[in-house]
């Protein structure tokens, strides 16, 4: 089936520096998702992007879907504590029976104050 | 709070016994889905129920089975627990069947400790 390859697996970085992680996958996804769970919370929408190269900015976020459909990067500019978590992309393709979406394994962030 | 409840938050038990875990989606919402979370697996899609017809499958073992009711609630039973099958169970509704924004509900989680 379709995998997601996540990277990095982990990052601890110190406290107003910028973040960077991607995703690539071996096939073509319709959507790229990120989402974000916090320590004891499920897992929360960050950005959704719907078209090849789109680039989407949700406040100090930024994530873009690549040109291929088979990419997709998150930056965080400035980070802060509350950044803390574990980063989550995910692909999607809708139509027919398909609709779920596809999970990388996660990028989990520390961030020093 | 998304609005999507799991019960129970916790639950210890041993290997080849049966557990079943319940999930109440969002208001409105008609989907509703199963992920396991483990260390080293990350996010895997289970099951996806739409108004009570299951809708998609994905890497969901024999020995687990889920149905969706009337009310929309869900439950997820796992039987001959093992080992491995220790892991936080997430639930996530959507209002239609394909999710088409991409964005999933998830609950809080049930974490599944088998001893």
């Amino acid at each position: 089936g379709q995998q997601l390859n996540q990277s990095p697996q982990s990052m601890f970085i110190q406290e107003g520096e910028d973040v960077s992680m991607n995703c690539t996958s071996s096939s073509i996804f319709n959507t790229w998702l990120w989402y974000k769970q916090d320590p004891g919370e499920g897992p929360v929408l960050l950005i959704a992007l719907y078209k090849a190269g789109e680039l989407t900015s949700n406040g100090r976020l930024t994530a873009q879907f690549g040109i291929t459909r088979k990419d997709s990067f998150l930056n965080i500019s400035a980070s802060i504590p509350s950044d803390v978590g574990i980063y989550f992309c995910a692909g999607q393709n809708y139509g027919g029976s398909q609709g779920n979406l596809i999970f990388g394994k996660g990028t989990k962030l520390s961030v020093k104050p | 709070d998304s609005g999507v409840t799991q019960t129970p938050k916790h639950l210890i038990t041993a290997t080849g016994q049966r557990v079943t875990l319940r999930c109440s989606p969002r208001s409105g919402d008609l989907s509703v889905y199963w992920y396991q979370q483990s260390l080293d697996q990350g996010l895997q899609f289970l099951i996806q129920y739409y108004n009570g017809e299951e809708r998609a499958k994905g890497n969901i073992l024999e020995r687990f089975s889920a149905q969706q009711f009337p009310d929309l609630h869900s439950e997820l039973n796992l039987s001959s627990l093992e080992l491995g099958d220790s892991a936080l169970y997430f639930c996530a509704s959507s209002r239609r069947a394909f999710a088409n924004t991409g964005e999933l509900f998830f609950g809080e989680g049930s974490r599944l400790t088998v001893l």
